[in-house]
């Protein structure tokens, strides 16, 4: 079972900044926080994963509460080809742990 | 640099037969894992492969079963199909079996009829 929560959809303006959340009150403290994304008719991108401290690369910027139950992606200037399926996963450091478990993820459609 | 490569890209099967799809790793991983999408919903594990070894298995049945090959390549064996095999096929790639970024191919599209 999927150990997140995240909207069905969203909507955002290109150029604006989406920000993407995650609900995931059940996590362990040894649990990394990961997102993915799915372009249509293409296999799962990563995009970044944190455990407690924030985190930025060239795509995206990840955003953890401090308690951990909640995290915010940030796209800070969408463009049209970030139009996806974003999945948020929580991912244990050991075991069956190690590996992705895919919920449902949020459709994000970025109009021009 | 060739990321993950899966062939055939689409296939079409017979109830009862069997298929076997092919993943050959991002340049430089040695571990790859398999995962079946149906439409619209989310990748779910079906195993994994590291040093010629099923290392970790999600919740699908015996027919399916897979092989990776020394030059880290992999194959997964649907036996039996059915109807509800039909799915999008994906296979990934990583470094060791910490593999905490996963490199996804495009995938196999497989009917099943």
């Amino acid at each position: 079972d999927a150990k997140t929560t995240q909207p069905t959809s969203m909507d955002c303006a290109e150029g604006r900044a989406a920000n993407l959340p995650c609900n995931h009150s059940t996590i362990s403290g040894n649990e990394y926080v990961y997102w993915y994304r799915q372009i249509h008719s293409q296999g799962p991108q990563y995009i970044i994963h944190g455990l407690k401290n924030n985190e930025t690369n060239e795509m995206a910027s990840l955003i953890i509460t401090e308690d951990r139950k909640s995290s915010t992606l940030i796209l800070p200037h969408a463009t049209l080809r970030d139009t996806a399926v974003y999945y948020c996963i929580v991912r244990g450091i050991s075991g069956s742990a190690r590996q992705l478990t895919f919920g449902s993820g949020t459709q994000l459609t970025v109009l021009p | 640099d060739a990321g993950v490569t899966q062939s055939p890209t689409h296939l079409i099967k017979t109830r009862g037969q069997q298929v076997t799809l092919r993943c050959s790793p991002k340049s430089g991983h040695d571990t790859v894992s398999w995962y079946q999408q149906a439409l619209g919903q989310g990748p779910q594990f079906i195993f994994q492969y590291y040093e010629e070894e099923e290392r970790q298995r999600g919740n699908f049945p015996d027919r399916f079963s897979g092989h990776q090959f020394p030059n880290y390549s992999s194959e997964l064996n649907v036996n039996a199909l059915l109807l509800g095999d039909s799915a999008l096929y994906l296979c990934a790639s990583s470094f060791g079996l910490d593999n905490y970024e996963q490199y996804f191919g495009p995938g196999t599209r497989l009917t099943v009829t």
